[in-house]
C-alpha cells in the first residue's frame, strides 16, 4: 500500500545545529507539504512543493529550507536549530489540482526538541 | 483570504449521544471543505470532504458533515458517539485560486465519556 513516512520519529538536538527531517511518499503525488503543530496554533505551513525542483514558502518559513530533487522526497532542513523550533513536524502529500484530489495524506510526525 | 474557524476548543459528549463539531468558513468562490481527525501521537487522517453536490457528506467511521452555504458552515456530526471517537478534529478549506494548499482550523478536542 502507498504510504508517507517520516524519519526520525523523535529527535533531540542542540541549539545552533543543523537538522534534517526526512519525508518519503509512495503515492506518486506531485504536491508535498511540511507543517508544524504547536498548542494553540493548530497546523502552520512551513514550505510546500508542487513538483520536482519546485519549492515555496509557507507562513512560517524563516529558519527552514526544503529541496525537491525527486517526486518521492521532500526533506526539511533547520539551518541553525533554535528552541522556538521545538515542535511536532508533519509532512503531507496530495495528488493535484483537480477538484477531487485536494485531500492531503499525512505522515506520522517527527517530534523535535531543541535544547 | 480563505479561512476557517472552529469556535470550540473542546466538546464533551456522553457515549451514545449525538455529537457535533462546529466549523465555519470564509472563502471567495466555491468552497472545498475537509475534515480530518488526529489520534494521540499520530498524523492527521482524512475523514471526508465537500467539493460540490449533496449538502450532506458521508465519511469514515460513521461521520458525516453538513454543508450550509447560507450559514457558511460545515459542521461534523455523528448520530451516536463512541469513546474511541475521542480525538482532535480539524476543519480545513482549500486556499483560493490555483493552489493546492489547505488552510486548517485550530482544532477541536472531542472527549466522549463512557
Amino acid at each position: 500500500d502507498a504510504e508517507i513516512t517520516q524519519s526520525p520519529r523523535h529527535k533531540i538536538t542542540e541549539t545552533g545545529r543543523q537538522v534534517t527531517l526526512a519525508c518519503h511518499q509512495t503515492w506518486n503525488h506531485n504536491n508535498m507539504f511540511w507543517y508544524r503543530q504547536d498548542l494553540g496554533h493548530g497546523l502552520r505551513l512551513i514550505h510546500y512543493s508542487y513538483g520536482v525542483q519546485d519549492t515555496n514558502k509557507g507562513e512560517v518559513s524563516d529558519g527552514y529550507s526544503v529541496s525537491r530533487s525527486n517526486t518521492e522526497d521532500l526533506p526539511l532542513t533547520l539551518e541553525s536549530a533554535a528552541s522556538s523550533q521545538t515542535s511536532v513536524y508533519f509532512c503531507a502529500s496530495s495528488a493535484g489540482t483537480s477538484g477531487s484530489r485536494h485531500e492531503q495524506y499525512f505522515g506520522p510526525g517527527t517530534r523535535l526538541t531543541v535544547t | 483570504a480563505q479561512s476557517v474557524a472552529q469556535p470550540e476548543d473542546q466538546v464533551n459528549v456522553a457515549e451514545g449521544n449525538p455529537l457535533t463539531v462546529k466549523c465555519t468558513y470564509s472563502v471567495s468562490g466555491n468552497p472545498y471543505l475537509f475534515w480530518y481527525v488526529q489520534y494521540p501521537n499520530r498524523g492527521l487522517q482524512f475523514l471526508l470532504k465537500y467539493i460540490t453536490g449533496d449538502n450532506l457528506v458521508k465519511g469514515s467511521y460513521g461521520f458525516e458533515a453538513e454543508f450550509n452555504k447560507s450559514q457558511t458552515s460545515f459542521h461534523l456530526k455523528k448520530p451516536s458517539a463512541l469513546v474511541s471517537d475521542s480525538a482532535l478534529y480539524f476543519c480545513a478549506v482549500k486556499d483560493g485560486g490555483a493552489t493546492n494548499k489547505l488552510i486548517f482550523g485550530t482544532g477541536t478536542l472531542l472527549a466522549v465519556q463512557p
